[in-house]
């Protein structure tokens, strides 16, 4: 079935660690998106990308990196210099007649 | 930059009662409008768009009506059920020149509908 798969559901990191949540769409979709969601703050946008090997920083996008090396994945990293990265990640893609598919999200907590 | 404002929530209604969700946005050039529903423990889905002024975007009875003169994308329903229970997000697609793709969200609104 088509659609887009973030993995892990749930990622625990340590202070001072690096992690990398993952992002897949088989949608041929251009356009991936990366969203923070905290309570009572709605969706944030951390980086984006409408083409193979571009993107663009967000809203929020201190303290992560991402990758776009290939069409169908965009994975995002949160670094140690993210201070508070507690939060529910959300991956979206959009096609090109506007409307965002998303991603069941990944849940990191720091430990 | 672009944002989008919605109206603070809860909104607690009755089943049947008529439904407003103010959203309004701040954008250079010409937008595309959204709305997305989140049911509990699901991601998000698109409820309606609009990609131009004055038009007017309708699913499962929600409607919305792009209006550039007052920058604003109100979501209504006239007669809302339990099953509406959810939370509602505006959002807009960038056109400017600076911003063009970039999809942003409001704050949410979660809509709450009792028997």
């Amino acid at each position: 079935d088509g659609g887009i798969t973030q993995s892990p559901k749930y990622l625990f990191r340590k202070e001072g660690q690096n992690v990398t949540l993952s992002c897949e769409q088989n949608l041929n979709h251009d356009a991936m998106y990366w969203y923070r969601q905290d309570p009572g703050q709605g969706l944030r946008l951390i980086y984006y990308s409408q083409i193979v090997n571009d993107f663009q920083k967000g809203d929020i996008a201190e303290g992560y990196s991402v990758s776009r090396e290939k069409k169908e994945s965009f994975p995002l990293t949160v670094t140690s210099a993210q201070k508070n990265p507690t939060a529910f990640y959300l991956c979206a893609s959009m096609g090109p007649n506007g409307e965002a598919f998303f991603g069941q999200g990944t849940r990191l907590t720091v430990v | 930059g672009d944002s989008v404002t919605q109206m603070e929530g809860p909104v607690t209604l009755s089943e049947e009662a008529f439904l407003t969700i103010n959203c309004t946005y701040t954008a250079t050039g010409y937008p595309s409008l959204f709305w997305y529903v989140q049911y509990p423990g699901e991601g998000l889905q698109l409820l309606l768009k609009a990609t131009k002024a004055d038009d007017k975007g309708s699913n499962k009875g929600f409607e919305a009506t792009y209006r550039k003169e007052t920058t604003s994308f109100h979501l209504e329903k006239g007669s809302v059920q339990v099953s509406d229970s959810a939370v509602y997000f505006c959002a807009l697609r960038g056109s400017g020149s600076s911003n063009t793709g970039k999809l942003i969200f409001g704050q949410g609104t979660t809509l709450q509908v009792k028997p």
